[in-house]
């Protein structure tokens, strides 16, 4: 089966620039998390969708991310304007809705490394 | 804030070893405490997972041991291969919730 498709794998940008991810969860998965993954680090989460609302964004920096979910399927991530410091790896997770007593197991895909120069 | 610690940074084991890495947390409302094993380049993936009703779960020979008194659980790679070197993370999350809170990761390497 199909997993979770992010694109692009890599991407070097220079501080004050735009760069966007974006990611293609596996299909039927309602639930789309996006976290950031400094080098060295656990993933973060950035943001949670719940078929195109979101759920979660209490870490996401909304000065300069932001991200949608369009018709609730795939989703894109936007950084404007980067930072250094926004250097990591951008995973994105798919899963379905989260429910009591089931285990909802979290899918990712292999990321998007990003490097700020 | 953390809100699940990961120890210990890094693991070197000889083949045949027995790897352990431990974790605890402070929210109690933590209910579902999976393992995630990621390789280089990769996205973690799903390794075993455990919830506070039972205090150890095996998979062949990954364990998980979880002590909800003193809220701390850990992983134990029984005869580590060297296709197990990789980095470990624990995680915590809540039904609810379904976001996990990712310990800070163990890299370990087997050696031959």
């Amino acid at each position: 089966e199909a997993g979770v498709a992010q694109s692009p794998r890599y991407k070097i940008i220079e501080k004050r620039q735009s760069v966007a991810f974006w990611c293609n969860p596996i299909s039927g998965h309602a639930t789309l998390y996006w976290y950031q993954q400094i080098l060295g680090q656990g993933p973060k989460l950035l943001i949670q969708f719940q078929n195109n609302g979101v759920v979660d964004d209490s870490q996401l920096p909304k000065d300069r991310f932001s991200a949608e979910r369009l018709k609730g399927v795939d989703s894109t991530l936007k950084i404007q304007p980067a930072k250094l410091e926004d250097s990591a790896v951008y995973l994105c997770a798919s899963s379905l809705p989260p429910r009591r007593s089931v285990n909802t197991e979290a899918f990712f895909g292999q990321g998007t490394r990003l490097t700020v120069v | 804030q953390q809100q699940v610690k990961q120890s210990p940074q890094s693991l070197i084991v000889q083949k045949g070893g027995i790897s352990i890495i431990n974790c605890a947390y402070e929210n109690t409302a933590f209910d579902y405490f999976p393992w995630y094993q990621q390789f280089p380049g990769k996205g973690p993936a799903l390794l075993i997972a455990i919830r506070p009703d039972v205090s150890e779960k095996k998979e062949g020979r990954f364990t998980i041991s979880f002590n909800k008194s003193a809220k701390q659980f850990s992983l134990h790679i029984m005869d580590s291969q060297p296709g197990d070197s990789a980095t470990y993370f624990c995680a915590a999350s809540t039904d609810s919730w379904g976001k996990l809170q990712f310990g800070a990761g163990t890299q370990v390497v087997v050696t031959p």
